[in-house]
């Protein structure tokens, strides 16, 4: 199995900062990696996919990056709707794909 | 707008069973394949099942092989999940959830559903 280990397990910011969040995969994955993100009682939501694609109507705000086993989101400018949990995701082991433990973006 | 409205969950015993339904809208379901994905209370998430766009393919996640099975029926645009043997650990949020690509699953999630609960509990 596949394991996705996200750091940091929360971040702590405020409106405005930029967020710099991390997602390492156990072996190579090159770059079928999924962004995810989850506010409190909602289903999860599409925000990158392969990377470094953006899903359809994310803001630009939101980028990923990376490739082989490390992974980056970045927000640049934190709104207060953005403060959620964050889950990267892996498809190369299709149909055994496999999600991160989340990142927590607070206030 | 891509509407996924799951159904079937509640509170059952362990051992028993339960069926899920999903009912799509807003989108061409027949073009393509649907997921469940589940989250367990307080836990990350969980892929557990995936039905092809024309419900010939099927592939289930090994926690679940051998008790749970996936069907659609395009003519109602529905999917379902079949949860037999259930255990205490498979208490959880149940999402279905749309892949991404046209046709073949690529495992990329990019419409959920509001989630269902279900609690195996004695």
């Amino acid at each position: 199995e596949i394991v996705l280990t996200q750091s940091p397990a929360t971040l702590s910011l405020s409106p405005g900062e930029r967020a710099t969040l991390s997602c390492r995969a156990s072996q190579n994955i090159r770059r079928f990696l999924a962004w995810y993100q989850q506010r409190p009682g909602q289903a999860p939501r599409l925000l990158i996919y392969d990377a470094s694609n953006r899903a359809t109507g994310i803001p630009a705000r939101f980028t990923g990056s990376g490739s082989g086993t490390d992974f980056t989101l970045t927000i640049s400018s934190l709104e207060p709707e953005d403060f959620a949990i964050y889950y990267c995701q892996q498809r190369t082991s299709w149909p055994a794909v496999t999600f991160g433990g989340g990142t927590k973006v607070e206030i | 707008q891509v509407q996924l409205v799951e159904s079937g969950g509640g509170m059952v015993q362990p051992g028993k069973s339960l069926r899920l339904s999903c009912e799509a809208s807003g989108f061409a379901f027949n073009r393509h394949a649907i997921h469940w994905v589940r989250q367990g209370p307080g836990k990350g998430l969980e892929w557990m099942a995936v039905v092809a766009n024309d419900g010939r393919d099927k592939k289930v996640a090994d926690s679940a092989k051998g008790r749970f099975s996936i069907s659609r029926d395009n003519s109602k645009n529905t999917v379902y999940l079949q949860m037999d043997s259930l255990t205490v650990e498979d208490t959880a949020v149940y999402y279905c959830t749309k892949d991404l690509a046209s046709q073949a699953a690529e495992y990329h999630f990019d419409s959920w559903g509001q989630g269902t609960l279900v609690t195996v509990s004695s």
